[in-house]
């Protein structure tokens, strides 16, 4: 159990277009999920919290206009990065946690986005 | 200061031996800790959690933390060529809605 997936492991896409990335509890429900990204060498920085039916609480220096997360139900949380240009170009992680399970996350497989 | 923080490695052992993995952190409300081992490209997968003083074995793998010395390790028992990867400490900040911060991991190479 507790399975976290995302969808789509990997994008290209040209500057300046929007992309949508996924993540969906398959077996749980998900109170609460976390965004990260990782550059290359480098550690999972936390993005932003969001928890399902409120707005996404976001990390010092990440833009909310740029990354828009919404997390609608309790099974799948939507990254959206508007306006993509290549510094943008990552390893985006989600994470889930479920009600009751504070210390346990569930890591998704993440998504890989390089922006041309 | 890092909130997390682990030396970055590489860290080399042969097969058979015993990896030492170490991580400190700095705010002492923090009460939770996880290693994390992540291969190149892949998310981060659990080995360990560890939430009290003293040691937690799993297989190969023990955890010990000590909370006056705000430090948390890892050692690997009988080290393999598979366990090659990037660890991650982290820790969880209980008082800011469960959050996890990550060091920026160590790399672990196991030479056959």
């Amino acid at each position: 159990g507790a399975v976290v997936s995302q969808h789509p492991s990997w994008v290209i896409c040209k500057s300046g277009t929007s992309v949508k990335i996924e993540c969906r509890s398959l077996d749980f429900q998900a109170t609460t999920m976390f965004w990260y990204r990782q550059f290359p060498k480098q550690s999972l920085m936390l993005m932003a919290t969001s928890n399902e039916g409120s707005k996404a609480t976001y990390e010092q220096g990440v833009e909310k206009d740029k990354f828009l997360i919404n997390h609608a139900s309790l099974t799948l949380s939507t990254l959206t990065v508007t306006s993509a240009h290549p510094e943008d170009s990552s390893f985006y992680i989600c994470s889930a946690r479920r009600r009751g399970a504070y210390n346990e996350q569930f890591f998704g497989p993440g998504t890989r986005l390089t922006v041309l | 200061q890092k909130e997390v923080e682990q030396n970055s490695g590489p860290l080399s052992v042969p097969e058979g031996a015993i990896a030492s993995l170490n991580c400190t952190y700095s705010d002492r409300g923090s009460q939770s800790f996880f290693w994390y081992r992540q291969y190149s490209g892949k998310s981060p997968e659990l080995i360990m959690s560890i939430y009290s003083n003293g040691d937690k074995e799993d297989g190969r793998f023990t955890a010990q933390l000590n909370k006056a010395s705000q430090y948390v390790s890892l050692l690997i028992r009988d080290s393999q060529p598979s366990d090659s990867a990037t660890y991650l400490c982290a820790a969880l900040r209980d008082n800011q809605g469960g959050k996890l911060i990550f060091g920026q991991g160590t790399e672990l190479s196991v030479k056959p």
